[in-house]
């Protein structure tokens, strides 16, 4: 049950792209259509972003996606707002339990 | 409204025992598989632990196997998590967590445990 891999940080300006990474193994990310993303800002409850991969619960901004090659996953957010600015984890299924990434803090600058 | 609220977070020493409680309401809590899932203090989620609807499967981390029992009451839309034997490194926020199919797509406000002498 080792933790997924995230860069501690990334950032862009307003209206810009940004693309979160998340690297995990052949028995969780690269096994499994599994994974997901959250949104967490200081002091509030993770928000469901991305779940299997690609798919935006119902009130998620299409500037949200999701893909995933091989181990790695990645989280995209196009036309970024400031409202964006918050700490992103990934996290993924892995047979009998589930793992999460260090998680990100995009900024928006 | 869709709701998940903790409750039963506190001060407690190390050796101790602790349950938290978790009330559902606005959906039919006997179908969705729940999980507990902690932030300690300026980190990241970790997973703790998952229980089927039914509770006829429960798995748990590594860190908390054989300390932590994850258990639910169907009738009374609530969700349990005995945690024994506490560390310090037990420190965090405890989340409840709905499970929608693979993902965690409701989160209650989370309840403080603090493990300290």
């Amino acid at each position: 049950q080792s933790a997924l891999t995230q860069p501690p940080s990334a950032s862009g300006s307003p209206g810009q792209s940004v693309t979160i990474s998340c690297t995990g193994t052949s028995s969780d990310v690269g096994k499994y259509n599994y994974v997901s993303w959250y949104q967490q800002h200081p002091g509030k409850a993770p928000k469901l972003m991305i779940y299997e991969v690609t798919e935006r619960p119902s009130g998620v901004p299409d500037r949200f996606s999701g893909s995933k090659s091989g181990n790695t996953a990645s989280l995209t957010v196009s036309g970024l707002q400031a409202e964006d600015e918050a700490n992103y984890y990934c996290s993924s299924y892995a047979g009998t339990a589930w793992v999460f990434g260090g998680g990100t803090k995009l900024t928006v600058l | 409204e869709v709701q998940l609220v903790e409750s039963g977070g506190g001060f407690v020493q190390p050796g101790g025992s602790l349950r938290l409680f978790c009330a559902a309401s606005g959906f039919t809590f006997s179908t969705y598989s729940m999980n507990w899932v902690r932030q300690a203090p300026g980190k990241g989620l970790e997973w703790v632990s998952y229980i089927s609807f039914r509770s006829d499967t429960v798995y748990y981390a590594d860190s908390v196997k054989g300390r932590f029992i994850i258990s639910r009451d169907n009738a009374k839309n609530s969700l349990y998590v005995q945690m024994n034997s506490l560390r310090a490194e037990d420190t965090a926020v405890y989340y409840c967590a709905r499970n929608k199919v693979y993902d965690f797509d409701i989160w209650g406000q989370g309840t403080m445990v603090t493990v300290s002498s």
